[in-house]
């Protein structure tokens, strides 16, 4: 049992450039979301997904895209990267009562 | 609307001192309540969490929280600080519902001196 998986744990990208952050889950959760880490701002939701086909934006949805075609996976696509985007990426997934989270992915964006 | 305030973004204690995070929240419902420790470079792991069962909830490492409705609060607390416990620590505030988000603090960093 993995729990929520991340894949890459770092990255650096170029203004412009896009690339796709993966996630998957071994938990068999409906609930999964991504979140940014900036320094004093604690997490900040980007997206989050109820069930496979069903997605919803969070607190700071702009720039960013995602998908659920299956229960595992919930991938997280940046279109056209930008420096505000340099940050810590977390993905996690929910059960009834406690969210897991994932290691996180570093990227940065020059 | 939810929201999560920390009092004190960095908490100094010495090793063997009593450890007290703040936490106070609003929600317009009973609400399910987390802490989140994170150790540099890594995610978040779950403390320990309220879920309307006992108000005085123990998690791991040690650590313990109290719900008090009439405050708003739920501090986390440790009667004896460990040079591991040095990290950031996250409250959380949930309502009680599975399609409902979480919101999270801003985060305190406790440091632990020797």
């Amino acid at each position: 049992n993995a729990g929520v998986t991340q894949t890459p744990k770092f990255q650096v990208l170029k203004t412009g450039q896009s690339m796709t952050l993966q996630c998957a889950q071994d938990m068999n959760h409906e609930y999964m979301s991504w979140y940014r880490q900036d320094p004093g701002m604690g997490l900040r939701l980007i997206h989050y997904s109820v069930g496979a086909g069903i997605t919803d934006q969070g607190e700071v949805p702009n720039g960013y895209n995602v998908s659920r075609s299956t229960t595992e996976d919930f991938p997280l696509r940046l279109l056209s990267a930008a420096p505000s985007q340099t940050s810590v990426y977390f993905c996690a997934s929910r059960s009834t009562v406690a969210q897991y989270f994932g290691p996180g992915t570093r990227l940065t964006v020059t | 609307a939810q929201s999560v305030t920390q009092l004190g973004s960095h908490v100094s204690v010495s090793e063997g001192a009593l450890v007290l995070l703040r936490c106070n929240y609003s929600s317009s419902v009973p609400p399910y309540l987390f802490w989140y420790v994170q150790y540099p470079n890594q995610g978040l792991q779950l403390l320990l969490k309220y879920t309307s069962a006992a108000t005085l909830v123990k998690g791991i490492n040690g650590f313990e929280a109290e719900f008090k409705k009439s405050e708003t609060s739920f501090h986390l607390t440790k009667p004896s600080a460990h040079m591991s416990d040095a990290a950031e620590y996250f409250c959380a505030v949930s309502e009680p519902n599975y399609g409902q988000n979480f919101v999270f603090g801003p985060g305190t960093r406790l440091s632990v001196l020797p």
